[in-house]
């Protein structure tokens, strides 16, 4: 079975650090581009952070850069989100998933198109920053 | 950066009733770049439709994607009492990766 599992959620004061992790299984992990979406108390969607199948691309939503890292351990099957510097605006719900693209024929188009989308999600993870 | 805006905020209907959700997006969407998502409380998102009209695998056929350009939209044809959540539009773009509308809660009469 397809599955993603997030952990290290917690309280945390302002200021502080907190590093959530995900683990995969049931797919070939290092195949595929990976994020983090958050979900604020009562809130929509908001995507965190994507990282490409090696490590060696990264981007991130301009709220969280320079105080979150994505990262990810292929040989473990793990991604990662190191969060420092942490606000009372970060508390959310955090859930990892997989980032699909598929290059297939596309009959409206009439040509070979690529689609993207998220198609696999975890169950999340609690983040609570407060004093 | 593109922004999505949904319409209506909420949708009050009843079961066996119809419900067409909007995506309207700030500039033009490639339309397989476009997908929707079904949010139940207390679960993560689930994949509805991809490609803009493309059901994700075990979607039911009530469950339709339209649209192209800025305009998009997702129709339940008959409401099941399980369909009863909120609903996402998403797009891939280069800066933000993805991005999210705000949400369209569809809510029982």
């Amino acid at each position: 079975e397809v599955q993603l599992v997030e952990s290290g959620g917690g309280l945390v004061q302002p200021g502080g650090s907190l590093r959530l992790s995900c683990a995969a299984s049931g797919f070939t992990f290092s195949s595929y581009w990976m994020s983090w979406v958050r979900q604020a108390p009562g809130k929509g969607l908001e995507w965190v952070a994507n990282i490409k199948q090696d490590g060696s691309e990264k981007y991130y939503v301009d709220s969280v850069k320079g105080r979150f890292t994505i990262s990810r351990d292929n040989a473990k099957n793990s991604l990662y989100l190191q969060m420092n510097s942490l606000r009372a605006e970060d508390t959310a719900v955090y859930y990892c998933a997989r980032d699909f693209v598929r290059f297939e024929y596309s009959s409206s188009a009439a040509r070979f198109v690529y689609y993207y989308y998220m198609d696999v999600w975890g169950k999340g993870t609690t983040v609570t920053v407060s004093s | 950066e593109i922004v999505l805006t949904q319409s209506p905020g909420t949708l009050s209907l009843s079961p066996g009733e119809r419900a067409t959700l909007s995506c309207r997006a700030s500039q033009s969407v490639s339309s397989s770049y476009l997908a929707w998502y079904q949010q139940k409380p207390g679960q993560a998102p689930r994949l509805l439709i991809y490609g803009a009209s493309s059901r994700a695998t075990g979607i039911p056929d009530r469950f339709s994607g339209s649209g192209s350009g800025t305009d998009f939209t997702l129709t339940i044809s008959r409401l099941e009492p399980e369909d009863f959540a909120v609903y996402y539009c998403q797009q891939y773009g280069s800066s933000p990766r993805w991005t999210f509308g705000q949400g369209t809660k569809v809510e029982i009469k």
